[in-house]
C-alpha cells in the first residue's frame, strides 16, 4: 500500500523568507508521479508543482521548488520569498498507474501561516 | 476555461436527512473523482469515473452513499440516510484520461454539516 507522512502538521514563516515543507512516501512502485497542492482557506485546491520520478532534475515553479531524493522518498517544498497569499493548507500526493488509470495518494497537510 | 463546479457550496441537514451534491467537471475530461476530506485531513477518494463507468469505489460506503454519471459528464453524490459522522468536505475533481501525467483539477466542495 502507498502512504503519504506530512510530519509538520503547522508551519510559520516570515513574510519574504524561505520555508520548507517536508513530505516522504512509501512506495514499491519505480515510476510514479509526486505533486504538492494547496488549499487557502475556504478555497479550493490547486496544484502547485509536480515532479515524475523517473526525472532526476527537481521540478521548480517560480518561487516554489521541490528537492526529490528517491532512494529516500522523500519529497519536500521550498518556498522561496514567502508571500501573504501563500498561506494555506499544502498537501502532499503521490500517483501511480494502475492498469489504464491513475490512483492519487494525499497526506494529510502542513498548514502555512505566513506572517507580516 | 472553466473549472470544475460543485453545487451546493454549504448543506446543513439533520442526521438520518438525504442529501445530493452535483459536480460538472472541466469541459473534455473524461475522469471524475469524487473525495471526502475530512477538517484537518487530506482527501480520501470515495469513487472514480472514467466515463459514465465507475471504476474505483472501493472507499464507498455502499449501504448510505451512491453516484452517478449519467453520459459521461456530471456526477452525483447521494448519501441516504447522512449520518452525524458525515459531517466533512465532498470534492469533486477532474483530470483529461491521459496515460501519462494526469493532474486533477478540483472544485471548491461541498461542505456538509449534519447536524
Amino acid at each position: 500500500a502507498q502512504t503519504v507522512t506530512q510530519s509538520q502538521p503547522e508551519m510559520s514563516v516570515q513574510e519574504a523568507e524561505t520555508v520548507t515543507l517536508s513530505c516522504t512516501y512509501d512506495t514499491s512502485e519505480s515510476n510514479y508521479y509526486l505533486f504538492w497542492y494547496k488549499q487557502p482557506p475556504s478555497r479550493q485546491m490547486i496544484l502547485v508543482i509536480r515532479q515524475e520520478a523517473y526525472k532526476q532534475q527537481n521540478a521548480t515553479e517560480n518561487r516554489f521548488s521541490v528537492n526529490f531524493q528517491k532512494a529516500a522518498k522523500s519529497f519536500s517544498l521550498k518556498i522561496s520569498d514567502s508571500q501573504l497569499g501563500d498561506t494555506a493548507m499544502y498537501f502532499c500526493a503521490f500517483m501511480k498507474h494502475v492498469g489504464n488509470f491513475n490512483k492519487f495518494y494525499f497526506g494529510s497537510g502542513t498548514k502555512l501561516n505566513v506572517k507580516p | 476555461e472553466a473549472g470544475v463546479v460543485q453545487s451546493p457550496r454549504y448543506k446543513i441537514i439533520e442526521k438520518k436527512q438525504p442529501v445530493a451534491f452535483w459536480c460538472n467537471p472541466i469541459s473534455g475530461h473524461n475522469t471524475l473523482y469524487w473525495y471526502l476530506q475530512n477538517l484537518g485531513q487530506g482527501p480520501e477518494l470515495l469513487i472514480r469515473y472514467e466515463n459514465e463507468e465507475a471504476v474505483d469505489d472501493s472507499q464507498l460506503p455502499k449501504d448510505r452513499f451512491s453516484a452517478e454519471r449519467l453520459k459521461g459528464v456530471d456526477s452525483t453524490l447521494k448519501i441516504q440516510p447522512a449520518e452525524l459522522g458525515d459531517s466533512a468536505v465532498y470534492l469533486c475533481a477532474s483530470s483529461p484520461n491521459r496515460v501519462r501525467t494526469d493532474t486533477q483539477y478540483f472544485g471548491p466542495g461541498t461542505r456538509l454539516t449534519v447536524l
